[in-house]
This record gives structure tokens, sequence and C-alpha cells, in this order.
């Protein structure tokens, strides 16, 4: 059964920084492009990042870019979202998901994690 | 940056009866990168429909998408109970860039 269980978030001041974890299981990690999708309370979804399977190519909104750094490591089938100088702004919960297509990119997703709630506050 | 705009915002309607939900893009869409969600409170997104038309893995076949260029349908034939949810649209393009749409609430009349 694919799994995708996220962890990390939490409350943080503004300006502060975070790291989120994705904890997958159930399939081949190593071959599947994995994204991060957040959504802020109330709100509708927003695609934060993407990356390849072997970490090569990484993709980031205009809103997080040059902030937030995604990683993968595939001997510990974990994603990763490095989150620094957060703003108000940020606050959300944060999906990890899978590409719904194994070794490429399909731009969709057939699994996601439960979510990871975000707080950016002072 | 491609806004996809979903319409209604919200839509009352009936166990049984049939739900229709629009996806417009500001620009065109490739069909291949139009996808459609479902969201219940407290739940993550489901995939429901990909490439404007194929079902997702195990969706019943009371869903079905349809479109193609700048306005995507997701219909549901006869609704259920448990359908009533957020609908979100989603596209891909070049950059890349994925954008959703802000969801289309689906009530119970």
């Amino acid at each position: 059964e694919v799994q995708l269980v996220a962890s990390g978030g939490g409350l943080v001041k503004p300006g502060g920084s975070l790291r989120l974890s994705c904890a997958a299981s159930g399939f081949t990690f190593s071959t599947y492009s994995m994204t991060w999708v957040r959504q802020a309370p109330g709100k509708g979804l927003e695609w934060v990042s993407s990356i390849s399977p072997t970490g090569t190519y990484m993709y980031y909104a205009d809103s997080v870019k040059g902030r937030f750094t995604i990683s993968r490591d595939n001997a510990k089938n974990s994603l990763y979202l490095q989150m620094n100088s957060l703003r108000a702004e940020d606050t959300a919960v944060y999906y990890c998901a899978r590409d719904a297509v194994e070794g490429g990119w399909s731009y969709y997703f057939d699994y996601w994690g439960q979510g990871t709630l975000v707080t950016v506050s002072s | 940056e491609i806004v996809l705009t979903q319409s209604p915002g919200t839509l009352s309607l009936s166990p049984g009866e049939r739900a229709t939900l629009s996806c417009r893009a500001s620009q065109s869409v490739s069909s291949s990168y139009l996808a459609w969600y479902q969201q219940k409170p407290g739940q993550s997104p489901r995939l429901l429909i990909y490439g404007a038309s194929s079902r997702a893995t195990g969706i019943p076949d009371r869903f079905s998408g349809s479109g193609s260029g700048t306005d995507f349908t997701l219909t549901i034939s006869r609704l259920e109970p448990e359908d009533f949810a957020v609908y979100y649209c989603q596209q891909y393009g070049s950059s890349p860039e994925i954008t959703f749409g802000q969801g289309t609430r689906l009530e119970i009349k």
C-alpha cells in the first residue's frame, strides 16, 4: 500500500526556518517525481515545488523561489522541504504528493500525504 | 501564469441529481495536463480525472471529464451522498508551472 507521511510542521516566527519531511513507503520511491502542495486555512490548493526522481531537476512556485529548497534522499525513501525566511502568508497545511507516472512527469498526483500544518506567527 | 477559474463557487444539489462543474483557463491548456481532484473536509485531495477525461484508478464511472482548449467540465451523473465535497481542477503549463482552480463546493440541497 502506498503511504506518504508528512511531518515537521509547527509554529515558527516570521523570518524563521522549518524543515518538512515526507516518508514514503509501498512503492519504489526513487522512480517517481515528488511534489509539495500547500493549502492555507480555508483556502484552495497551491503548488509549491517539485523534484525529479533522481533529484536532478527541481522546480518552484514564484512565491517560494529563493526561500524554499526541495530535496530527496532515495536511500531513505524521503522527501524534504527546507523553508527559510518564512512569512505569515506561508501558513498552510503542506502536502507531499506523488506524480502519477513512474519515471517521468505527468504533473498530476495520485497519492497524497495527510499534510502537516505550518503556522508562521509572532 | 495560466489562471483557472471554476464555476460555480458553490453548487447545491440533491442526491441522485446530475452535477456539472466548470473550469475555464485564461489560456489554452493541453488536455493531457488537465486534472480534477475531490477534497473532503479534513482529508487530502483525491485524484479523480487526468488527461481531461480519463478516470483515475478506483473512481466510479458516474464521474466523467470533458473539454479542451480553455473550457473543461467535470460531470457527476447521479450524486451519491459521499460526493458532496470540494472539487479542484489543476493544469500544468510550461516552466513548469502548476496551477489549481479556486474550487467548487458541492453541497447538499
